[in-house]
């Protein structure tokens, strides 16, 4: 069965310092992976998928089949990016989504 | 982006009776509308695909006969929590398939 792995609940960082939001999935098929993010009282929202291979707001994220991973990575935080952020994963024909635990994002002065 | 509404945003029910709650696509047309729950702190589990004009797939251990889901339109279905119970409470979460799943901002539902 599909699973979706973010091993971290918190990750806190310095704004200006490096961000790498970990994920990794478990997958028979052909993986589509994308995050999600949800800032505060706001409603979830696609960030990026790897397929676009896009940077959204700095943030990109590689897809990596040899270690089944998909983590998002950012070189500079900034404040604005303190939200939680959801890994999934797309599985089947039905377009539907497994989501990870996700990890909140908090980002210091 | 499309948008997608919930009403309603909250509720508060007494237990054994039942809640609707609405998901609309405002600005695009749906075929597929899924239906996740929200525990705190914890992710979005999917409980059911709702797809217009047939019956709703739901996802293994989510009791059909206890959330009945009707799309009976290409931009709203509804998800209705039949005699509810505490348990039940919980934050519920549409989405709807256009390009990507568009989300909902969410109904809270508590059972007293």
């Amino acid at each position: 069965a599909q699973r979706v792995t973010q091993p971290e609940k918190l990750l806190s960082v310095f704004k200006g310092a490096p961000v790498e939001l970990k994920c990794n999935y478990s997958y028979s098929g052909s993986p589509e992976l994308f995050w999600y993010v949800q800032y505060s009282r706001q409603r979830l929202q696609l960030l990026l998928r790897h397929i676009s291979r896009e940077s959204i707001k700095g943030f990109t994220a590689d897809l990596n089949k040899g270690e089944t991973s998909f983590h998002l990575k950012k070189p500079f935080a900034q404040e604005e990016d303190s939200a939680m952020y959801y890994c999934a994963l797309l599985t089947g024909t039905a377009s539907k989504l497994t989501f990870g635990t996700g990890t909140r994002l908090q980002v210091t002065l | 982006g499309a948008v997608v509404s919930q009403h309603p945003s909250w509720v508060i029910c007494k237990s054994g009776t039942s809640v609707k709650i609405e998901c609309r696509s405002l600005d695009f047309q749906a075929t597929t509308m899924f239906w996740y729950r929200q525990f705190p702190k914890q992710s979005l589990m999917l409980m059911a695909t709702s797809n217009e004009g047939s019956k709703a797939t739901y996802e293994q251990g989510v009791e059909k006969d206890k959330f009945l889901i009707n799309h009976a339109s290409l931009t709203l279905s509804t998800l209705t929590v039949t005699s509810a119970h505490p348990e039940d409470s919980s934050f519920y979460i549409c989405s709807a398939l256009g390009n990507e799943q568009f989300f909902g901002p969410g109904t809270r539902l508590t059972v007293l």
